[in-house]
């Protein structure tokens, strides 16, 4: 299994600041996951980070807003730009150590007032 | 484009019975993952079993199993001898084994188990 810690684990922030949340995996992961789960949604995936390269972004997801650094294999950051309400969120970072499974970080409950 | 389905959205259960939770995906790949997770109300993402679309064997954790039937397209999850602290969402996701390697999850099943 891998141990994936995450924070800050909660924050409360005024519109139109900006947030990171950092994510550490216990071991070398190729790729790194982030996501968003919106109050009473289902997961949704922000963006996929390697290292080495620019984030790949899904649709409905920029850059601008949602930046993302992953400077080694074990340590990445997004960053929530620019926040609004419709930022509060859980935002949860993800990784596949070797073999199949795939494990979450406790997350990050924001609130954006 | 992968697709997951959870058509149960809560479900109610006394304690020690024995509950499947249904969950069936679209995928015209042949070479998947699925994944199922329990989502407390703390709100992390707790791995519980996985299936690989090889797999010629039932996936079982302890007091979890998973149903695979890939003519179906069906990976229902099966909790025996329930416990209180069995409730909780639970979300069944898929993973394509190549490529692109992200998670795609159904809606969730909130559980409850009742004393």
């Amino acid at each position: 299994s891998a141990v994936i810690s995450q924070k800050p684990s909660r924050d409360i922030c005024q519109r139109g600041t900006s947030l990171t949340i950092q994510c550490q995996v216990d071991s070398q992961v190729t790729m790194m996951f982030w996501y968003r789960q919106q109050p009473g949604q289902s997961l949704t995936l922000i963006a996929t980070a390697n290292q080495g390269s620019e984030a790949t972004y899904e649709s409905g997801f920029v850059i601008d807003k949602f930046p993302i650094s992953r400077p080694n294999l074990t340590f990445s950051t997004l960053t929530v730009s620019n926040m609004s309400p419709e930022d509060s969120s859980i935002y949860l970072c993800s990784a596949a150590p070797a073999g199949q499974a795939q494990y979450f970080g406790p997350g990050t409950r924001l609130t954006v007032l | 484009a992968q697709k997951i389905t959870q058509t149960q959205p809560g479900m109610f259960v006394q304690e020690k019975e024995a509950v499947t939770l249904d969950c069936t995906y679209d995928t015209s790949d042949q070479s998947y993952g699925l994944f199922w997770y329990k989502q407390p109300s703390s709100g992390e993402m707790i791995f519980l079993i996985y299936q690989g679309s090889y797999d010629e064997q039932n996936a079982t954790e302890g007091r979890y199993s998973l149903n695979f039937q890939k003519a179906r397209k069906s990976a229902n999850l099966v909790i025996s001898a329930s416990q209180l602290g069995d409730s909780a969402m639970y979300f069944c996701a898929m993973r394509y084994l190549q490529g692109a390697q992200k998670l795609v999850f159904g809606q969730g099943t909130r559980l409850t188990i009742n004393p």
